[in-house]
């Protein structure tokens, strides 16, 4: 089964405006919490991430929140431009040893419009 | 910012061929990763690689895959022979330690026809 799952493939904003993206997890162990931005043609890159000891945390106009009991996890973004047109992909893992084996969602395909 | 370099960008090889990806991680990296995303589907993990061994590998790591990083040069990911199903774009991945960072190249796309 899908162990993370963003619940919308796409979304349209206006652009100043703010916006909400989900993403939702099953695997109790996992304590790393991420979102990726991907232009098209590009690696993924990370935005923004938080470890299960926090439940917020904030970086200029991206805010995640993070909801351990309902397994759910967000990234807010405000003021929005043009140049968050973009896919969003929410990742999850657990270290083992040491290294970082993500599980990543479907990803949400943001577009803001001027 | 840090870069993994994915080389080459496009693959077409016909099934049954061997195939070999490369991938030029951030240096001073220590942990590397192969993901494969087919189209229209999320990213999976393949596999992880530390200190010359594989770590872990997840289902889609079947015995025709097999990776290495022969000193310190590309670390590689091989497939032997290749299957239709096979065609993804598959991308390479670093990190300095484990649950830090994780650096992604662009994939390379490989067809296999």
């Amino acid at each position: 089964g899908q162990q993370v799952k963003q619940s919308s493939p796409s979304l349209t904003v206006q652009e100043g405006g703010i916006l909400i993206l989900n993403c939702d997890y099953e695997n109790d162990m996992f304590d790393y919490f991420a979102w990726y931005k991907k232009y098209p043609d590009n690696s993924p890159t990370l935005l923004i991430s938080v470890r299960s000891n926090v439940d917020k945390r904030e970086d200029g106009r991206f805010t995640v929140f993070l909801n351990k009991s309902g397994k759910h996890f967000s990234l807010h973004i405000t003021a929005s431009q043009p140049e968050d047109t973009a896919v969003y992909l929410c990742a999850a893992g657990e270290g083992q040893g040491g290294s970082a084996k993500l599980i990543f969602g479907e990803g949400t395909k943001l577009t803001v419009s001027s | 910012g840090p870069k993994v370099l994915q080389i080459p960008s496009h693959q077409i090889i016909d099934m049954g061929q061997m195939v070999t990806l490369n991938c030029d991680p951030v240096s001073n990296h220590l942990y590397f990763y192969w993901y494969k995303q087919i189209l229209g589907q999320q990213m999976e993990f393949l596999v992880n690689f530390y200190n010359g061994k594989v770590m872990e590998k997840s289902k889609l790591f079947k015995d025709q895959f097999s990776v290495e990083r022969p000193d310190g040069s590309y670390f590689t990911l091989k497939i032997q022979p290749t299957a239709l199903e096979d065609s993804a774009v598959y991308f390479c991945a670093s990190s300095s330690e484990g649950r830090t960072e994780v650096f992604f190249g662009k994939g390379t796309r490989l067809t296999v026809v």
